[in-house]
């Protein structure tokens, strides 16, 4: 079945506690997306990745690091989470010029 | 201006009704366009992808103007499970490829 898959959907941590949310596409897609949605705010692109070693930032990447490495994972990374990200994430992935799919979500909480 | 904007309702409709959500976008070099749907809480899900003039599925039709940069979605005859926030979105083409989401319109049909 194709699908991306986050881990974790739910996590409450505190500040300043390094945490990383993994990502996963057996899609063999090559765009890959990280958006955050806020009440009032929408869909919010943190980081994006057109392939593998190419990343590039969205509209809010602070606080937030990505990697490629392979084509399939596109985890992101929060070195020293603050209490203004808690949020809901979302992982996507496309092909090219395609409509994204997404994965279920994950519902963060910093303390 | 935001590159994607929508109405940002909340519109509430009885059922049986026809209602219509306008998207602009500023990037005249925008190349694709895509409607999703998002449930509280949920992952946002494709409902419609337009590449050209317009898209039409069942009770929905989705039309692009490019020379007034903005898509619309008419929904038909609408149904109690079409409440909903309707996403648009839109990719910014050529090298720096970037989606795009509106913040979303809320819509609640009456019984």
């Amino acid at each position: 079945e194709a699908q991306v898959t986050q881990n974790p959907r739910y996590l409450i941590t505190v500040t300043g506690k390094k945490l990383t949310v993994t990502c996963s596409q057996n899609m063999n897609h090559e765009y890959m997306s990280w958006y955050r949605q806020d009440p009032g705010l929408g869909l919010r692109q943190i980081y994006y990745s057109m392939n593998v070693e190419v990343t590039d930032k969205g509209d809010v990447p602070e606080g937030y690091k990505v990697s490629r490495k392979e084509k399939r994972n596109f985890p992101l990374i929060l070195e020293s989470p603050s209490p203004n990200q808690t949020s809901l994430y979302f992982c996507a992935s496309s092909s090219w010029n395609q409509p994204q799919h997404f994965g279920d979500g994950t519902r963060l909480s910093i303390l | 201006r935001k590159e994607v904007e929508q109405d940002p309702g909340p519109f509430n409709v009885p059922e049986g009704a026809t209602v219509a959500f306008n998207c602009t976008y500023s990037n005249s070099a925008s190349q694709s366009f895509f409607w999703y749907r998002q449930d509280c809480r949920k992952e946002p899900k494709l409902l419609m992808s337009v590449y050209s003039s317009g898209n039409e599925d069942g009770r929905f039709t989705a039309q692009l103007n490019r020379a007034s940069q903005y898509i619309s979605l008419l929904i038909r005859d609408s149904k109690l499970s079409d409440s909903a926030t309707y996403l648009c979105s839109s990719n910014s083409g050529g090298s720096n490829y970037k989606l795009t989401f509106g913040k979303g319109t809320l819509l609640t049909v009456n019984p």
